[in-house]
C-alpha cells in the first residue's frame, strides 16, 4: 500500500508562470489536506478537500491559488502567476475519515520561484 | 490563533538520554498527533492521542495529554542519533476538520 504520493518533488518556476502540484492520497483515503511550510517555520493549513468538494479553504490565499480533488485522479494545488514569496515546501496529507483518524503526509513538493 | 506551540524550540541532548517536548494549544480538540520531520523531508506520523486518552506508548515514544491544561508531551527514551529531527504536534479541533501545527521542536541527539 503506497503512501501519499506527491509530484513533482522539486519544481522551479519563473515569476509569472503557473505551478501545478499533484497529490495522490493513500488507497482508500478520500480526505486530502494541503499545507505550506516556509523555511524554518511550521506547517500552515491551506485547504481541506473531499472527493469533488472543497470543505475548508480558509487557509488559502484568495487570489492565484486554487485546489481541486476530482472524482478520478490526484488532488491538484494550482498556483497561478507565481511570485518569489510562493517559494516553499507544499505538503499534502490524506486520511480515511473526517475526524479522529491519522493523517499521513507525502514527501512534499519544494517549489522555488526564480 | 488555534495553532499549537511546542517548547522548547530547540533541544540538544547526548545519545542515550531522554528527550521531552511539550505542546500547548488553545481550543478544544478531537485529538492531537505528533509528527517527525527530518531536514528537508516529509512528515512521518508518530502517534495519535484522542481527547479521552491520557497516555499512549509506541516503542520508545510516550505521549501524554492533559486536556484541562490543553497540553501534551512527547517523551523519547534512550535517544539515538537517528532521532535528530524536528518534531511537530498537530491538533484536530472539534469544530473543524483540519489540523493545526505548531512551529516545532528541533531535536539534536549528539552521538
Amino acid at each position: 500500500n503506497a503512501g501519499v504520493m506527491q509530484n513533482p518533488r522539486h519544481l522551479v518556476r519563473r515569476r509569472g508562470q503557473e505551478a501545478r502540484l499533484r497529490c495522490s492520497p493513500m488507497k482508500g483515503h478520500s480526505h486530502v489536506y494541503w499545507y505550506r511550510q516556509l523555511p524554518e517555520e511550521g506547517l500552515k493549513f491551506m485547504v481541506y478537500l473531499q472527493k469533488e468538494n472543497i470543505i475548508d479553504e480558509s487557509g488559502m490565499p484568495k487570489e492565484r491559488f486554487s485546489a481541486e480533488f476530482p472524482k478520478e485522479g490526484p488532488s491538484i494545488l494550482r498556483i497561478q502567476q507565481v511570485v518569489r514569496g510562493d517559494s516553499a515546501a507544499y505538503f499534502c496529507a490524506s486520511s480515511v475519515g473526517a475526524t479522529n483518524t491519522e493523517a499521513f503526509f507525502g514527501q512534499g513538493t519544494r517549489l522555488t520561484v526564480v | 490563533s488555534q495553532q499549537g506551540e511546542e517548547d522548547p524550540q530547540a533541544l540538544s541532548i547526548q545519545e542515550g538520554e531522554n528527550a521531552t517536548m511539550n505542546c500547548s494549544y488553545k481550543t478544544s480538540i478531537n485529538n492531537l498527533q505528533w509528527y517527525r520531520q527530518n531536514s528537508g523531508r516529509g512528515l512521518v506520523h508518530l502517534i495519535l492521542i484522542r481527547s479521552n486518552e491520557r497516555e499512549k506508548h509506541s516503542g520508545r515514544l510516550r505521549v501524554t495529554l492533559d486536556t484541562s491544561k490543553k497540553s501534551s508531551s512527547l517523551l523519547i527514551t534512550a535517544s539515538r542519533a537517528a532521532d535528530t529531527a524536528s518534531y511537530f504536534c498537530a491538533t484536530e479541533i472539534i469544530t473543524g476538520n483540519q489540523f493545526y501545527f505548531g512551529t516545532g521542536t528541533s531535536l539534536t541527539v549528539i552521538p
